[in-house]
């Protein structure tokens, strides 16, 4: 298996633009998670779903955010409008029922 | 406020000694841990989980102690190895039918030639 896939792996944008970071689950995990990595905060759960359904959203920082997972296979998370606090480290994560999570390599995120 | 408390950001150890890395947490509901690794430009990597049912799991060079009534988890590797160098997390969840995954911040680990 390729392990969980994030993409982009970097992506550099301007204030106020739309960004759309995109996760590939391991095929069989009906668990999924997205964490924000930062100095301050270290890793943030932002939102889990399982079996597709939003489970915990508390994490989201504000309606700026949101995240969808429109089948077993994919999940996005989106920032509209971007804002330069935003910069962090995104990471995709999946599971199978109570066992350990997998992450992918995340996505660098830069908002100037 | 932090559920999830890795007190020390960096420990500095020789190769070939013990390194333990210590966790403390505030919810008595969480029910499962685990310890991450991580290199930089790369995910979190799992390594070694505890149930709360259990005081010790072993894997390896990898030891997790769990003490229930202190809420206080340590992993000890031994003997500690340069490329074991990395932030290692802990993290622990409330297990049963929540999977949500609470870190801690993080400890630096430096293992020296």
């Amino acid at each position: 298996d390729a392990g969980v896939i994030q993409s982009p792996r970097h992506e550099v944008t301007e204030m106020g633009q739309e960004v759309t970071l995109r996760c590939k689950p391991i095929s069989g995990h009906n668990s999924l998670f997205w964490y924000r990595q930062t100095m301050m905060r270290g890793l943030e759960l932002l939102i889990y779903f399982n079996n597709n359904v939003p489970i915990d959203d508390s994490g989201m920082p504000e309606d700026r955010f949101s995240a969808k997972m429109p089948n077993a296979s994919f999940s996005t998370l989106k920032i509209q409008p971007s804002e330069p606090r935003d910069s962090a480290v995104y990471f995709c994560a999946s599971s199978f029922h109570a066992t350990e999570a997998f992450f992918g390599q995340g996505t660098r995120l830069t908002v100037v | 406020d932090q559920q999830v408390k890795q007190n020390s950001p960096s420990l500095s150890v020789q190769e070939g000694r013990i390194s333990i890395l210590n966790c403390d947490y505030t919810n008595s509901m969480f029910d499962y841990f685990l310890w991450y690794k991580k290199y930089p430009a790369e995910g979190p990597t799992f390594l070694i989980s505890i149930s709360s049912i259990k005081d010790k799991n072993e894997d390896g060079r990898f030891t997790v102690f769990l003490n229930k009534s202190a809420k206080h988890l340590s992993l000890h590797i031994v003997p500690s190895q340069p490329g074991d160098s990395a932030v290692y997390f802990c993290a622990a969840s409330p297990g049963g039918s929540n999977y949500k995954l609470t870190f801690g911040k993080g400890t630096l680990l430096t293992v020296n030639p």
